[in-house]
């Protein structure tokens, strides 16, 4: 079953902006991480929240987490061309495998 | 450093043959994923290795998918008896402690 679940699906927005991608998840997280996929290769590790954290910054990503709310934003400021991707947030629940969510597929317009 | 390493990179296959798809993780990781991903989707869920034990293959389906992750060489996930549905790529990954995964660079398997 899924975990994860992004919002939005997709997302296009002009260089220069700033993108907001949302997560949200269903049980008990020890953390949850953000990926980066281009078209056609594996996931890259963007960055890591624990349960116990509520906001962390990573050059131009601001990830925020709300376990109350169980769900997760990544915030990318001043949006390239190369931050054209998808974007998938992960959760590892309490029983230790990571689940993935579906992705928003990012577009940057020049 | 070498990545994590997966080969083949694709993988072609007739219906009811065997895959074997390959997957060597970074030096000093002892814990193995496997995910499978359709185009335009997330990906899903398959089996959780660590050295010589199958911790949670919940994802994985019960009748002709097997994984192995021995404790010399490459974790290997087995698919017997293709069909055209098992058509997809294939992603692993490992991690030294459960957490932060490196990905390969995936197989795509396409089933004739």
């Amino acid at each position: 079953s899924q975990q994860g679940e992004e919002d939005p699906q997709a997302l296009s927005i002009q260089e220069g902006e700033n993108a907001t991608m949302n997560c949200s998840y269903k049980t008990s997280i020890n953390n949850l991480q953000w990926y980066r996929q281009n078209s056609g290769r594996g996931l890259v590790h963007l960055i890591l929240i624990r349960s116990n954290e509520r906001e962390k910054h990573s050059g131009r990503l601001r990830v925020t987490l709300d376990t109350s709310k169980k769900s997760s934003s990544l915030l990318i400021t001043a949006s390239r061309a190369a931050d054209t991707a998808s974007y998938f947030c992960a959760t590892d629940a309490r029983d230790d495998k990571i689940i993935f969510g579906k992705g928003t597929r990012l577009h940057i317009l020049p | 450093n070498a990545g994590v390493m997966q080969n083949p990179r694709h993988l072609v296959r007739r219906r009811g043959q065997e895959a074997r798809l390959r997957c060597s993780p970074m030096k000093g990781h002892s814990h193995v994923y496997w995910y499978r991903q359709l185009p335009e989707e997330g990906l899903k869920f398959m089996v959780y290795l660590q050295k010589e034990n199958i911790i949670d293959e919940s994802g994985m389906p019960k009748e002709r998918f097997s994984a192995e992750f021995p404790k010399e060489g490459p974790s290997i996930l087995r698919i017997q008896q293709v069909v055209r549905g098992d058509s997809a790529a294939y992603f692993c990954a490992s991690s030294a402690m459960d957490e932060k995964l490196f990905f390969g660079s995936g197989t795509q398997l396409s089933v004739l």
